[in-house]
């Protein structure tokens, strides 16, 4: 079946250390994002990627890194200067076409907490 | 700066009756209108977008756009105990970035 896959589900950080979540697609999509979600507010984009090799940072991409090797994966890393990585976080993507950018497809997510 | 407004409820209806959920966008140049659907927990999931103004129904789920108004609605018509969920608005313009609401918290009582 095809599908988003993220991992792991959940992830604890220490004080001071980089973690990295995957996010890998089997549905041949160009486009891929992460999202971060707080409790109460809304969907916030962190970087996205258009095509292999090239991203753009998104709305709060301080404190994070991601790379575009493969079409197929697009993994985030929350560095240590991220000072409140607590959060649930979502892999997204899609194709492009007459009015299917927007049509978002989401992994399960990772829930992110600080030890 | 670009909004898109939602009330965040909880909106609660009773098992069988319509629920209608609002959302109001600011910038006029908006294009492309989604609802999805989140559980506690879980990610969101498309159930429903729309383009061109006025309605458009599948199965038990009926999107209303109105452009003048800059707003689009959600009915859920029979709402089932299942239909409880958090459900998001999101809008995008030409450049086809997607601006989010914040969610309107939905619970259907059996």
């Amino acid at each position: 079946d095809g599908g988003i896959t993220q991992s792991p589900k959940y992830l604890f950080r220490k004080e001071g250390q980089n973690v990295t979540l995957s996010c890998e697609q089997n549905l041949n999509h160009d486009a891929m994002y992460w999202y971060r979600q707080d409790p109460g507010q809304g969907l916030r984009l962190i970087y996205y990627s258009q095509i292999v090799n090239d991203f753009q940072k998104g709305d709060i991409a301080e404190g994070y890194s991601v790379s575009r090797e493969k079409k197929e994966s697009f993994p985030l890393t929350v560095t240590s200067a991220q000072k409140n990585p607590t959060a649930f976080y979502l892999c997204a993507s899609t194709t492009y076409g007459v009015g299917s950018a927007e049509k978002l497809f989401f992994g399960s997510g990772t829930q992110l907490s600080v030890l | 700066q670009k909004e898109v407004e939602q009330n965040s409820g909880p909106l609660s209806v009773p098992e069988g009756a319509i629920a209608s959920l609002n959302c109001t966008y600011s910038d006029r140049g908006s294009q492309s209108f989604f609802w999805y659907r989140q559980y506690s927990g879980k990610s969101p999931e498309l159930i429903m977008f729309i383009y061109s103004n006025g309605d458009k129904e599948d199965g038990r789920f009926t999107a209303q756009l109105n452009k003048a108004s800059q707003y689009v609605s959600l009915l859920i018509r029979d709402s089932q105990p299942s239909d409880s969920a958090t459900y998001l608005c999101a809008v995008a313009g030409n450049n086809r970035k997607l601006i989010w609401g914040l969610g309107t918290s939905l619970g259907v009582n059996p």
